[in-house]
Order: C-alpha cells, then sequence, then structure tokens
C-alpha cells in the first residue's frame, strides 16, 4: 500500500521560502504514469492544487502561483518537493502531497507568520 | 480554467436517506472528474475516478454518474460515517480545479 508523508518547517516568515518534502513509501516514485502532486488547503476552505510532476519529468503549475513555485523529484531518496518562494499570510495552509487522484498524504499546516 | 460548482453548498439528512450531490463544469470534461469525501481533520479520500468508476474498496451506497458538465454523486442510504465535505475535482485540463465543496450533516 502505497504511503505519503509531509514534512518540512510548520512556521515560515513572510517573504521567506516554504519547503516541503513527501516521502513516498511502499512503491517508487520512479513508477511510470505516476503523477505526483502538490495540494493546499486554507484553514476552513476548500482545496487548490499548487502543482504536479511526472517521473518523465513534466511539470504543471497552478496559474495563479507559477511565477512561485517549483516542484522536483529525488528518485534516489524517493522523494518529492515543493518550494514557494516570497510567501504571505494567504500561504497560511495544511499543504498535501498525493499520487494523482489515488494517495494522500495526511496533510502539513505551514502557517506563515512573523 | 475550468470552473466547478457544487450544489447545494450543504444539506442536513436522515440516516437512510438517498442524498444526491451536485457538480457542474463551466466547459466539457469529458469523464474527467472525480469524487473525494473529506472528514474533520483529516485528508480527503477518492471515491470516485472517471466520473463512475467506484474506487476500490469504498463502499457500494456510493455512485457516480454524469459526462460532459453535469455529474452527480449519490449516497443510496446515508450512514452516519458519512458525516463530511465532498468534493468533486477535474482532471481533464490543466489547471485542475476542485468543486467549492458540499457539506453533509446528519439530522
Amino acid at each position: 500500500q502505497l504511503q505519503l508523508q509531509e514534512s518540512g518547517p510548520r512556521l515560515v516568515r513572510p517573504s521567506e521560502t516554504l519547503s516541503l518534502t513527501c516521502t513516498v513509501s511502499g512503491g517508487s516514485i520512479s513508477s511510470s504514469s505516476n503523477y505526483w502532486v502538490w495540494i493546499r488547503q486554507p484553514p476552513g476552505k476548500g482545496l487548490e492544487w499548487i502543482g504536479s510532476i511526472y517521473y518523465g519529468g513534466g511539470t504543471y503549475y497552478n496559474p495563479s502561483l507559477k511565477s512561485r513555485v517549483t516542484i522536483s523529484v529525488d528518485s534516489t531518496q524517493n522523494q518529492f518537493s515543493l518550494k514557494l518562494t516570497s510567501v504571505t499570510a494567504a500561504d497560511t495552509a495544511v499543504y498535501y502531497c498525493a499520487r494523482h487522484l489515488y494517495n494522500w498524504g495526511q496533510g502539513i499546516l505551514v502557517t506563515v507568520s512573523s | 480554467a475550468i470552473q466547478l460548482t457544487q450544489s447545494p453548498s450543504s444539506l442536513s439528512a436522515s440516516v437512510g436517506d438517498r442524498v444526491t450531490l451536485a457538480c457542474r463544469a463551466s466547459q466539457d470534461i469529458n469523464s474527467g472528474l472525480a469524487w473525494y469525501q473529506q472528514k474533520p481533520g483529516k485528508a480527503p479520500e477518492l471515491l470516485i475516478f472517471d466520473a463512475s468508476n467506484l474506487e476500490s474498496g469504498v463502499p457500494s451506497r456510493f455512485s457516480g454518474s454524469g459526462s460532459g458538465t453535469e455529474f452527480t454523486l449519490t449516497i443510496s442510504s446515508l450512514q452516519p460515517e458519512d458525516l463530511a465535505t465532498y468534493y468533486c475535482q477535474q482532471y481533464s485540463a490543466y489547471p485542475l480545479t476542485f468543486g467549492p465543496g458540499t457539506r453533509v450533516d446528519i439530522k
């Protein structure tokens, strides 16, 4: 059974970079046809797709975040990561990593505050 | 971007009731639609993919239908553990988008 776990700082200062890692267990991140996804959910609000990466190399980002987002894969660690630059309080959210559609991590609350 | 609207935004129903949730897309997405259930404090869980395919392990009281721009999720007999918010998501085109959700309460 594939499992995903988010990790990273839970408090980020405004204007700094949010960096999260998703560790995949129970399967290889290099498996063909898998898309790996980051999604976020501000407290009390709905879900927002941040971006997806295909192991073959393609990345797709939400246009509303594209200028600030980078998603990458580290196959040696069976991990993929999210970097979001120049954060503000509006970036405070639970961040989820997922295998497209099927498997989600438990989520990590990241607060942007000084 | 493809916009998804969900109706109603919330509902309250009794155990055993048949419940129907709607999701409408702003343009044709064929069958590229998933339904998720999110219980309070938990990550969303996939119920339905490709508009009508039941994910493995999901109770058979859940079913999905529709194609194009109109979709429905039906719970044939509401159970207490179905208290949750239900989201639709389209993956027919980037950017992927979610509907705003329907909150289901138990009377």
